[in-house]
Formats: structure tokens, sequence, C-alpha cells
């Protein structure tokens, strides 16, 4: 069964344009969530898409919005890249909704920002 | 704020001991706990997952206990070998206080030496 797949694995960007990740979910995973990870905050949450419904969101700015496909497939997209946006960013699936699921990770998108 | 705190600091032991990893939480009460390794340029993987009114869960040569009135969970690796060099990191997720995401600690590096 493949993993997690997520595109592309590197990304340069300079300040103020924008970008769009993609997440593939394990087969039959319906939850995909998506974390940024930095040296000095460890992994944030994000948000998780549901059924192509967002159930829960992090303390980001709306600058970090995302979605999901009817295939369970999701894309996240940053506006107006800032330098402090520069991390990993990560994608889990699992086969439910998050409540007592272990969450399936991909190896992340490294994002720098110029 | 809810809090999690892992030791920061590299926890360095010989192969073969047993190697205690802490996880400490306040202001939160959850429903569960994970626990995850993270090898570097890698997306964290899943080991174990312990309820609120489970006290120990074991699988091979892992150990987690949970302690909801110290608020703590220990994660034992006995028998260590340098293969099991790698960041773990803990979760907690609960139902209560209207949001049930996955909150991470910072992680703790273990090295495991010959």
């Amino acid at each position: 069964k493949a993993g997690v797949t997520q595109t592309p694995r590197y990304l340069i960007k300079t300040r103020g344009q924008q970008v769009t990740l993609s997440c593939s979910p394990i087969s039959g995973h319906r939850s995909v969530s998506w974390y940024q990870q930095t040296p000095g905050q460890g992994l944030q949450f994000l948000f998780e898409y549901f059924s192509e419904t967002q159930r829960n969101k992090g303390n980001f700015p709306g600058r970090f919005s995302g979605r999901q496909f009817s295939n369970s497939r999701s894309e996240m997209n940053v506006s107006t890249l800032e330098l402090g946006d520069s991390a990993l960013y990560l994608c889990a699936s699992s086969l439910g909704v998050m409540d007592n699921q272990p969450q399936h990770f991909g190896d992340g998108t490294r994002l720098s920002i110029l | 704020s809810q809090k999690i705190e892992q030791n920061s600091e590299a926890l360095n032991i010989q192969e073969g001991k047993t190697a205690t990893l802490t996880c400490n939480y306040t202001n939160y009460s959850p429903a569960y706990l994970q626990w995850y390794r993270q090898d570097p340029g890698r997306g964290p993987v899943f080991l174990l997952l312990i309820r609120e009114n489970e006290k120990e869960k074991r699988k091979e040569r892992l150990k987690v206990t949970f302690d909801t009135t110290l608020k703590q969970s220990l994660f034992h690796i006995t028998a260590s070998q340098p293969a099991d060099s790698a960041t773990y990191l803990c979760a907690l997720q609960g139902v209560l206080y209207n949001t049930d995401k996955l909150i991470f600690g910072t992680g703790t590096r273990l090295q495991v030496f010959p």
C-alpha cells in the first residue's frame, strides 16, 4: 500500500509570492491534516479536512488555506509569502477523523523563502 | 494556554540500556496520547497510542505509561539499539475545549551509541 505522497519535496520562493502544496493520502483514508514544522516551534497544526470539509483549524493567519477534493487528495495554499513561512510542511492522513486515529505522515515539502 | 513539554536536550545512552523519554503537559485534559518517531528529513512515524483510562501500553521493546494525575507520559525503549536513534514526539488529543486537534510536543532527540 502506497504511503502519503507530498509534492513537491523542495520549493524555493520569494517574499510576496504564493505557493500551492499537494498531498495524496493513503488509499481509503478520508481525513487529511496539515502541519507546519520549524526548529523553534515544532509541529504546529494548520487544518484538518474530512470529506471535503474543513473540520478543524489551527491558529494561522488567513494567508494559509486548504481544500480537499472528492478523491481525498488535498492542497494547501499560502499567499503573500513571508520569510517566516520557511518551514517543512507535513501532510498526514487517517482513516476517519482525528479521534483515536494514528496519523500517517508524508515526508513533507521543504519550503524556503528568499 | 495548553502546553506540552518534552526534554529539549538530547538523550545519549549506551546500546543495550533502557531509554526513558518524558512528556509533561499543562492546562489540558487529553483523551488520547500518541508517540511518534521522526528521522531527519522524514515525516513522523506513529508508534503507540494510549487512552486516558489506560495506565500502560506495550509493543515489542516499547512501553508507554500515562498518568493523568501527574499529567505525564513516559516512553521507554528497552534494549536500545543505534537504529533507535531519532527524535521522539508525543502528541495529545482531547475532545474538550471545543477542539480535537492533535497537539505535538517539540520532541526529544535520542542518540544510542555502541
